[in-house]
């Protein structure tokens, strides 16, 4: 799996949009990229994935390059049970590699009031 | 349709002793993965199981553990002779199968705690 980079940490307001980058240069074709949060004291949850394409679901928005060497999870109006870290993941899914995913630093999102 | 369930949720045992840490994937779930998250640390990898079969024990330490995933009933995470170094959050992730995207869905993890 291609390595990320992620800021370590991030404010944003409560209502205001937060926007999280990830930096992944050396992705590859077959690569997804993933992005799952950590709650404090809780399980992983999962967000979202793409590969090329933005997409879209009731959490969040992902936005990724044209050239796939980065991306932006987006949380359009931020709450404060949105507090917690975020990872993103560069996985080439499938086969016996599918919930092998390397979690990184993450970026820990701090909503305040 | 219940989640991923983890029990104990938090486990103290004495140096030396055995910790068992159980998994039920999510109902039509048949792929299990244990993930370990060290204090202040990131999840790392140990185990992924289906029924029955190990299939990838690259992130299991060589000594000490051990997974299964019987035809019935949980996934267990057997940890034998703890040490101090074992204590450490452990989260069970499941999935329906190996289809090329999707999710993993992960459990609210077990605490051990080595005195």
């Amino acid at each position: 799996d291609a390595k990320t980079t992620q800021p370590t940490s991030m404010d944003c307001a409560e209502g205001r949009a937060a926007n999280l980058p990830c930096n992944h240069s050396t992705i590859s074709g077959n690569e997804y990229v993933y992005w799952y949060r950590q709650i404090h004291s809780q399980g992983p949850q999962y967000i979202i994935h793409g590969l090329k394409n933005n997409e879209t679901n009731e959490m969040a928005s992902l936005i990724i390059t044209e050239d796939r060497k980065s991306s932006t999870l987006i949380l359009p109006h931020a709450t404060l049970r949105d507090t917690a870290v975020y990872y993103c993941i560069v996985h080439r899914a499938g086969g016996t590699s599918y919930g092998k995913l390397t979690f990184g630093q993450g970026t820990i999102l701090t909503v305040h009031p | 349709n219940a989640g991923v369930m983890q029990n104990p949720r938090h486990l103290v045992r004495r140096r030396g002793q055995e910790a068992r840490l159980r998994c039920s994937p999510m109902k039509g779930h048949s792929h299990v993965y244990w993930y370990r998250q060290l204090p202040e640390e990131g999840l790392k990898f140990m185990v992924y199981l289906q029924k029955e079969n190990i299939i990838d024990e690259s992130g299991m330490p060589k000594e000490r553990f051990s997974a299964e995933f019987p035809k019935e009933g949980p996934s267990i995470l057997r940890i034998q002779q703890v040490v101090r170094g074992d204590s450490a959050a452990y989260f069970c992730a499941s999935s329906p199968g190996t289809k090329t995207t999707g999710e993993l869905f992960f459990g609210e993890g077990s605490r051990l705690t080595v005195l």
